[in-house]
């Protein structure tokens, strides 16, 4: 049980195109999602904190306006990266958890690659 | 901001040796946990530690945490390939997680 599944798992896109991830909780509801981001060879960087059904929480230094995050639904929430730029190249994360201070449960991640 | 060292931050070993790696802060972690990260996939969980002085085994890795709490260490024995992957500890409270740079494990045939 307590299956992440994130889509799409790679996608190539032209500079200036937005794009969507969609991280989905298949077995369980997540009141809380988190969402990634990991350079080559280096640790997760956490973005931001969704919760569902209120505003994303950002990390300082993370624009939230360049990284759209919706939490509509206590299975789904999504990432936009829009007006993207080859510096947004990288391999975004989702985690999501049940409840306050329950264990994380790790999507399988995208590749960005913008061109 | 608490932060989280590792070291090693890379380590190549042949199979059969074994490895400790570790993870130390600037404060008291309330818990935490070690992840396997394999390229192009998610972090997997492996032990959650919570109590100072707590050792877990998991087959062939030993989580120590230490009496105060501010630091960790994963010992591999007798490692195999299939080891190989970035280990990553983090600390998990108040809904706040943040992860260690991540030692980078490569265990060769």
């Amino acid at each position: 049980g307590a299956v992440v599944s994130q889509h799409p798992s790679w996608v190539i896109c032209k500079s200036g195109t937005s794009v969507k991830i969609e991280c989905r909780s298949l077995d369980f509801q997540a009141t809380t999602m988190f969402w990634y981001r990991q350079f080559p060879k280096q640790s997760l960087m956490l973005m931001a904190t969704s919760n569902e059904g209120s505003k994303a929480t950002y990390e300082q230094g993370v624009e939230k306006d360049k990284f759209l995050i919706n939490h509509a639904s206590l299975t789904l929430s999504t990432l936009t990266v829009t007006s993207a730029h080859p510096e947004d190249s990288s391999f975004y994360i989702c985690s999501a958890q049940t409840g306050y201070n329950s264990p994380l449960h790790f999507g399988n991640g995208t590749r960005l690659t913008v061109t | 901001t608490q932060l989280l060292e590792q070291s090693p931050q890379f380590l190549s070993i042949q199979e059969g040796e074994n490895l400790t790696v570790y993870c130390n802060s600037s404060s008291v972690f309330s818990s935490l946990q070690w992840y396997r990260q394999e390229p192009g996939e998610g972090p997997v969980l492996l032990v959650t530690v919570v109590t100072g002085g707590e050792v877990k085994k998991l087959k062939r890795l030993t989580f120590q945490f230490g009496d105060a709490r501010k630091d960790s260490s994963l010992h591999i024995t007798a490692a195999q390939p299939g080891d190989t992957g970035l280990y990553l500890c983090a600390e998990y409270n108040n809904n706040d997680m943040r992860f260690g740079a991540g030692t980078r494990l490569t265990v060769k045939p």
